[in-house]
């Protein structure tokens, strides 16, 4: 079974610039969550989706915005890019849904990391 | 969810069991214990997880205390691979906590030959 794929793994951007990164989910899991890791910050919660929709949503800026497809993969957006977005940025996809236990595990990536130059 | 609270690092030889301890002692009776590891410069790994039964995976077991306020991770046979940094979650199954995952700063398990 594929594990979880982000795309890229590396992306070097300039101030202002916008940026779309790409998730793609194991297959048959519904829930995708997002991640920003610093050195400063450490792992930081960014957005959940599930069905298309947005269930849950950390404490970041509206230049951070994502969505979800009818087959689960999903996209962030990071726009004006600031020095400080630069980070490893993860997601994670897990099960959740009818059937599935109470608190079923994520499955991370291995990550995007941006650079802001 | 409830803040955990975990020693910064720990060592390890290799070949003997690693024994990590978090504290939780604000958790709630619906909060489920998590742990993963993160190895440098990869995603983080799932390892285990539990409500208040002690369980037992491939990977590792996990010991909550009665008062659920404290979980112990135990490798049973720690190998050099197993050096990465730990984090102990506690996390409710569903409402505001859907997806999320709050990761505190973990502890730095060294395995040593």
């Amino acid at each position: 079974k594929a594990g979880v794929t982000q795309t890229p793994r590396y992306l070097i951007k300039t101030r202002g610039q916008q940026v779309t990164l790409s998730c793609s989910p194991i297959s048959g899991h519904r829930s995708v969550s997002w991640y920003q890791q610093t050195p400063g910050q450490g792992l930081q919660f960014l957005f959940e989706y599930f069905s298309e929709t947005q269930r849950n949503k950390g404490n970041f800026p509206g230049r951070f915005s994502g969505r979800q497809f009818s087959n689960s993969r999903s996209e962030m957006n990071v726009s004006t890019l600031e020095l400080g977005d630069s980070a490893l940025y993860l997601c994670a996809s897990s099960k959740v849904g009818p059937g599935t236990r109470a608190g079923d595990e994520q499955f991370f990536g291995p990550g995007t990391r941006l650079t802001v130059l | 969810d409830a803040k955990t609270t975990q020693p910064p690092s720990m060592d390890c030889a290799e070949g003997r069991a690693a024994n990590l301890p978090c504290n939780h002692s604000t958790i709630s009776g619906n909060e489920y214990v998590y742990w993963y590891r993160q190895i440098h410069s990869q995603g983080p790994q799932y390892i285990i997880h539990g409500l208040k039964n002690n369980e037992t995976n491939e990977m590792a077991s996990l010991i909550i205390t009665e008062d659920r306020k404290s979980s112990t991770l135990i490798l049973p046979h720690a190998t050099l691979r197993d050096t990465a940094v730990y984090y102990c979650i506690a996390r409710s199954a569903g409402g505001t906590s859907y997806g999320k995952l709050t990761f505190g700063q973990g502890t730095i398990l060294t395995v040593h030959p």
